[in-house]
């Protein structure tokens, strides 16, 4: 059974710093990965994917690649800002179509 | 503006009261989703459907009930057999293995 978690669970950074926010899956066998940010009390909004094919996708100051063979993604946020405080989850797509998601690494930047 | 809508956002439930959570999609997507998201825990998967007329248990279906008679809507019903029905509830589609949204969530209460 796919398990995926996510080091740290929480971090808190000064504004301004470059951070970079780690899942780790046990399955190699997926199909694509994305991240997600969740603020308090709010949905989850779609931040980046990545195809099981692709090593990497940017968008904007956030970076995300994937090493299947390790089990590994990474989502980079370069120039940290208070407004990119949240919640970040990733989620796994297996081949069945459903998702396996981490528990999320709480974020804090301060200014 | 396409989109995932889910309503009401906050909903409370007195005991033996079933309740019903609206989830409505524009995007033209095949499959929907539904989630529950406990304070400290994952997203936890209750029921999905990748076409009309047709879905599947997830991982915590017992005392949850779904219908999917029009692509747009995936209501989701709380019954009282749900002793536990306190979380927060999100509602998600994709089209096949893209990229997937989320609605804003409702936020049920037993009162």
């Amino acid at each position: 059974k796919q398990e995926v978690t996510q080091i740290p669970a929480a971090l808190s950074v000064p504004e301004g710093e470059n951070l970079v926010l780690n899942c780790s899956f046990t399955d190699s066998a997926i199909y694509n990965l994305q991240w997600f940010r969740q603020d308090p009390g709010k949905g989850l909004t779609s931040l980046l994917l990545i195809q099981s094919s692709q090593r990497e996708q940017t968008s904007g100051r956030l970076n995300a690649s994937l090493d299947k063979s390790s089990g590994r993604s990474t989502l980079y946020i370069a120039a940290s800002q208070p407004g990119d405080s949240a919640t970040y989850l990733c989620a796994l797509r297996d081949y069945g179509q459903n998702f396996v998601f981490g528990p999320g690494t709480r974020l804090s930047v301060l200014p | 503006d396409g989109g995932i809508t889910q309503s009401p956002k906050y909903l409370f439930r007195k005991e033996g009261q079933n309740v019903t959570l609206s989830c409505e999609q524009n995007l033209n997507h095949d499959a929907m989703y539904w989630y529950r998201q406990d304070p400290g825990q994952g997203l936890r998967l209750i029921y999905y459907s990748q076409i009309v007329n047709d879905f599947q248990k997830g991982d915590i279906a017992e005392g949850y009930s779904v219908s999917r008679e029009k692509k747009e809507s995936f209501p989701l019903t709380v019954t009282s057999a749900q002793k536990n029905p306190t979380a927060f509830y999100l509602c998600a589609s994709s089209n096949g293995r893209d990229e997937a949204f989320f609605g804003q969530g409702t936020r049920l209460t037993v009162v």
